[in-house]
């Protein structure tokens, strides 16, 4: 049983729509990251955050917006959206704040959201 | 823009054999390696955080090697089973648990 759990698991949006992905996780993390699959792409990182403030913003075009409100949940606002971000997106969480020197640790990954933008 | 290479793509192993992938990464700016498994349908799972030059960790019959001053990782699996199939990921940490992802080694073990 993984300790992130993402919602929904699946998602169908036209291009003017705006919908929200959830992840929380019961870890007690402090450390929090969105990263996106695109098809035959490596994962790539989207969004950081350590104790609820946002560290990193891997240039993520701003029809992606998140959001910590505790360092259990991470949203992930979506609106108007184009076909090209027809991804899965996956939530991570980690007991290793990000950005730390000399620290690095596991990450705990949810299932993820399989979006489909048409 | 970080270069983090798994080879092959995917491979197709006998159950009982054994099997070895890598992964290549910078070799400056070093701070961990991480490998995780990724099942079809499941989250992606840690199996090591390799933070040494030189250092060799072993979870059951999978173990990995990391040279960090040549840049490369060594994933083995001996006498695979059909429950190893999976996608293998390893991942680059040059900042502090910000990971740059390679495109993972796709593995199907065949009965």
């Amino acid at each position: 049983e993984t300790g992130v759990t993402q919602t929904p698991r699946h998602l169908v949006m036209g291009m003017t729509n705006k919908k929200s992905l959830k992840c929380e996780q019961h870890l007690g993390h402090n450390a929090m990251y969105w990263y996106k699959q695109s098809a035959k792409k490596p994962l790539e990182l989207m969004f950081v955050y350590n104790f609820k403030e946002q560290t990193e913003n891997n240039s993520v075009p701003s029809r992606f917006s998140p959001e910590c409100p505790n360092s259990s949940h991470l949203f992930l606002h979506l609106h108007t959206l184009q076909p090209e971000d027809s991804a899965l997106y996956l939530c991570a969480s980690s007991p290793v704040q990000a950005g730390l020197a000399g620290e690095s640790g596991e990450l705990f990954f949810g299932e993820g959201s399989r979006l489909t933008v048409l | 823009i970080l270069n983090v290479e798994q080879s092959p793509q995917s491979l197709h192993v006998q159950e009982g054999d054994s099997t070895n992938f890598t992964c290549s990464f910078p070799s400056s700016n070093f701070y961990a390696l991480h490998w995780y498994r990724w099942e079809t349908a499941k989250s992606p799972e840690a199996l090591f955080v390799m933070t040494l030059n030189g250092d060799e960790k072993k979870k059951g019959r999978i173990s990995a090697t990391l040279n960090t001053k040549e840049g490369y990782s060594y994933l083995y699996i001996k006498g695979s089973q059909p429950e190893d199939s999976a996608t293998y990921l390893c991942a680059f940490d040059a900042a502090g648990n910000k990971l740059t992802f390679g495109g993972g080694t796709r593995v199907l073990v065949k009965p």
